[in-house]
C-alpha cells in the first residue's frame, strides 16, 4: 500500500512569509504527527491529530499550527517565518489507537528560510 | 515524566565489528520502548520495539535490543556492522494510553571500511 506522502519535498521562503506543508497518511490511519528536525535540536514533536482533533501538542510557538481533514490528510502552517524555522519537517501516520503502534514516516519537507 | 538519553551523538565502528548504541530511559510506569532508524534523506522507520513481552527483541536487518529494567536501559546491538548500517538511530519511549513518543537525541552510526 502507498506510504506517507509529504508535499512539497523542498521549498525556499524568505523571513516573514508563511508556508503550508501537506501530509497524506497511509490509508486507514487516523493519526498524523508532525516533527521538526534540525541538526542542533534533533527531533522535536510539534503536534498530533487524531480524527480531526489535536490530541497532543509540543512546545512550539503559536506561529506553528496544523489541522486534519475528514480524510485524515493533514496540513501544518508556519506563519511569519524566521531563519530558525529552517528544518526538515516530518510527518508520521499511525492507526492512533494503540500506544505500541508503529509510526510510519514520510520523507519530509525540507524548508529553507532566507 | 518520561525521558530518553542516548549516549554518544556519533558512534564509529569498523565494518564487521559489533555495533552497540546505548539508550537509557526514565519512566514512572512500565514503558514501551522503540528504536527507529533514519537513512540519509529519508524519514524514520521502525527497527524494533519492546512492549512488555520478551525482554530480548529482534528487529530488522539483524539488530536486536534487550530491555533491562534494573538498568533502565534498552541498548541496540548488531553482531557485525555492514556499510549499509550507516544511518542515524533514535530511541523512543511511550507508555500505556499515551499516544506520543518521547525521543532521544539520536546517534549517528558511522561505519569505517
Amino acid at each position: 500500500k502507498a506510504g506517507v506522502t509529504q508535499t512539497p519535498r523542498y521549498l525556499i521562503k524568505t523571513r516573514g512569509q508563511q508556508v503550508t506543508l501537506s501530509c497524506s497518511p497511509i490509508s486507514g490511519h487516523r493519526s498524523v504527527s508532525w516533527y521538526q528536525q534540525t541538526p542542533g535540536q534533533g527531533l522535536q514533536f510539534l503536534f498530533e491529530y487524531f480524527s480531526e482533533t489535536q490530541r497532543n501538542k509540543g512546545n512550539f510557538p503559536g506561529r506553528f499550527s496544523g489541522r486534519q481533514f475528514s480524510n485524515s490528510r493533514s496540513e501544518m502552517n508556519v506563519s511569519t517565518l524566521e531563519l530558525g524555522d529552517s528544518a526538515l519537517y516530518l510527518c508520521a501516520s499511525s492507526r492512533g489507537t494503540e500506544s505500541t503502534g508503529e509510526l510510519f514516516f514520510g520523507e519530509g519537507s525540507r524548508l529553507t528560510v532566507l | 515524566a518520561q525521558s530518553v538519553t542516548q549516549l554518544g551523538s556519533h558512534v564509529s565502528v569498523s565494518e564487521g565489528a559489533l555495533v552497540l548504541l546505548r539508550c537509557n530511559y526514565s519512566s514512572s510506569v512500565p514503558p514501551y520502548l522503540f528504536w527507529y532508524v533514519q537513512y540519509p534523506n529519508q524519514g524514520l522507520q521502525l527497527l524494533l520495539k519492546y512492549t512488555s513481552a520478551a525482554t530480548l527483541v529482534k528487529g530488522i536487518n539483524g539488530f536486536e535490543a534487550e530491555f533491562k529494567k534494573s538498568e533502565t536501559s534498552f541498548h541496540l546491538t548488531k553482531p557485525s556492522a555492514h556499510m549499509s548500517d550507516a544511518a542515524e538511530y533514535f530511541c523512543a519511549v511511550s507508555s500505556p494510553l499515551v499516544y506520543q513518543l518521547i525521543w532521544g537525541a539520536g546517534t549517528k552510526l558511522i561505519i569505517k571500511p
